[in-house]
């Protein structure tokens, strides 16, 4: 959707770190969310953050967020092969508790 | 616990049929929600609903109606099909509670319009 926009692909190599960007619009946001979507399958919420955070650590997984900014970040540590997805950030609207999400990111994982 | 389930999983309409597209949840979740997804496009929001009897128009409503009449089902009705509602359509389900408001999802429906 318009209001959540992420880059359309990022590659890296297994055993790195991936930085996965995305940038809102809602600054009333209360909820944000990194959605995983493996290849013909639904939706797994990876981690979400309260917009009152600035970061959350969830093994090997970092958001990071940045109100001002309005910018979201999910950092994988030691990227695997099985890491391989389009990762979806989304929002949580105050008005109306809409579930807005943005374009996805493809993230491939080369060994 | 199935958790989100929709049906069908596949179907394919001529121009101008009719259909419905179920999604059940076992979760007692307040919240309800129809997508389409499209290459490049992410999830575009169709309609959503925030209890039993209510519907919402989301970002994409145009040629689809909802109802919701047990809290635990959520219909989306597509009635005369297009070719542009070609797409794979996913339901989701999730309550508001504090400090945890996951969004389930169901496996998706591909649906193709010829």
């Amino acid at each position: 959707g318009e209001d959540v926009e992420q880059s359309l692909f990022l590659s890296v190599r297994e055993g790195d770190s991936s930085v996965i960007n995305c940038t809102y619009t809602d600054s009333s946001s209360t909820y944000l969310y990194w959605y995983k979507q493996e290849p013909g399958a639904g939706l797994q919420l990876l981690t979400y953050i309260f917009s009152n955070m600035d970061m959350k650590q969830d093994q090997r997984l970092t958001v990071l967020l940045n109100k001002k900014d309005k910018h979201l970040s999910l950092r994988i540590a030691d990227t695997q092969t099985g890491d391989s997805a389009i990762y979806f950030c989304a929002e949580m609207k105050a008005a109306g508790n809409k579930l807005t999400f943005g374009g996805g990111t493809r993230v491939l994982v080369k060994p | 616990n199935a958790g989100v389930t929709q049906t069908p999983k596949f179907r394919v309409l001529k121009t101008g049929q009719s259909m419905t597209l179920l999604c059940a949840q076992d979760m007692n979740h307040e919240y309800m929600y129809w997508y389409r997804q499209d290459p490049g496009m992410g999830l575009r929001l169709i309609h959503y609903s925030v209890g039993e009897g209510t519907t919402a128009k989301g970002e994409v409503p145009d040629g689809y109606n909802v109802s919701r009449l047990k809290k635990q089902n959520f219909l989306l009705g597509l009635e005369s099909a297009a070719p542009s509602q070609t797409s794979v359509y996913f339901c989701a389900s999730s309550y508001i509670g504090r400090g945890n408001t996951e969004a389930f999802f169901g496996q998706g429906t591909r649906l193709t319009v010829v």
